[in-house]
């Protein structure tokens, strides 16, 4: 079993829409978790990270965990176009290993 | 603007030659994560470092994998021989400690490595 798991999708949603991701983690050691985009050809980048202990919300983002089904989810309101991209959800374990799922693919319809 | 630093950007090279890969971390971290991605596999983690010493590269085949940091500004990842089925990107990631111990990886733009 992997350490994440993540539908790959892709998942298309209309633009204004909200776009809904997920992904389960196998470690209850989970400490922190991470959502990262990642354009084609290029690097992930950082969207936004929650704690163990609580959701968080940032602009059109929002991470919520729950514990004891073991998922995090992240949603997008307003769906535009340039949020189309992979999104990787990522734990950091015990403050050391990070782990990432393989990533879900969004697609943004104008 | 403080970046993650990876060389080469791509690399071709036949099977059995030694490929190199190098990352300057960003100044302050104090951990680096080498990952590699394939669209099978996704994002692997093949070791990591922290104040330059290796905690883990239980991800990496070690009879032809090797990670180094020789100083806090360089990290290698070596792969000797190298073979058709290394060929993905290959990122390293710097990592700055937040509160609770937690961390922030800082992606390099990867190294495209094809093994012919």
């Amino acid at each position: 079993q992997k350490e994440v798991e993540q539908n790959s999708g892709p998942l298309s949603v209309p633009e204004g829409a909200i776009a809904s991701l997920n992904c389960t983690y196998s470690d209850r050691g989970s400490q922190s978790f991470f959502w990262y985009r990642q354009y084609s050809g290029k690097s992930p980048e950082l969207i936004m990270f929650i704690y163990s202990n609580g959701d968080k919300e940032d602009g059109r983002f929002t991470a919520q965990l729950n514990k004891a089904s073991q998922y995090v989810s992240l949603l997008i309101r307003d769906s535009q176009p340039s949020d189309s991209a992979t999104y990787l959800c990522a734990v950091n374990i015990n403050f050391n290993k990070f782990y990432f799922g393989s990533g879900t693919k969004l697609n943004v319809k104008p | 603007d403080a970046r993650v630093t990876q060389t080469p950007r791509h690399k071709v090279t036949e099977m059995g030659q030694e490929v190199t890969m190098r990352c300057q971390p960003i100044l302050g971290h104090n951990t680096v994560f080498w990952y590699r991605q394939t669209m099978m596999q996704g994002l692997e983690l093949l070791a990591y470092f922290r104040n330059r010493a290796p905690l883990d590269d239980s991800g990496m085949p070690k009879d032809r994998f090797s990670a180094e940091m020789p100083d806090a500004t360089l990290a290698t990842l070596k792969i000797q021989p190298s073979e058709p089925r290394d060929s993905a990107v290959y990122f390293c990631a710097s990592g700055l400690v937040l509160d609770r111990g937690t961390e922030k990886l800082f992606f390099g733009s990867g190294t495209q490595l094809s093994v012919l």
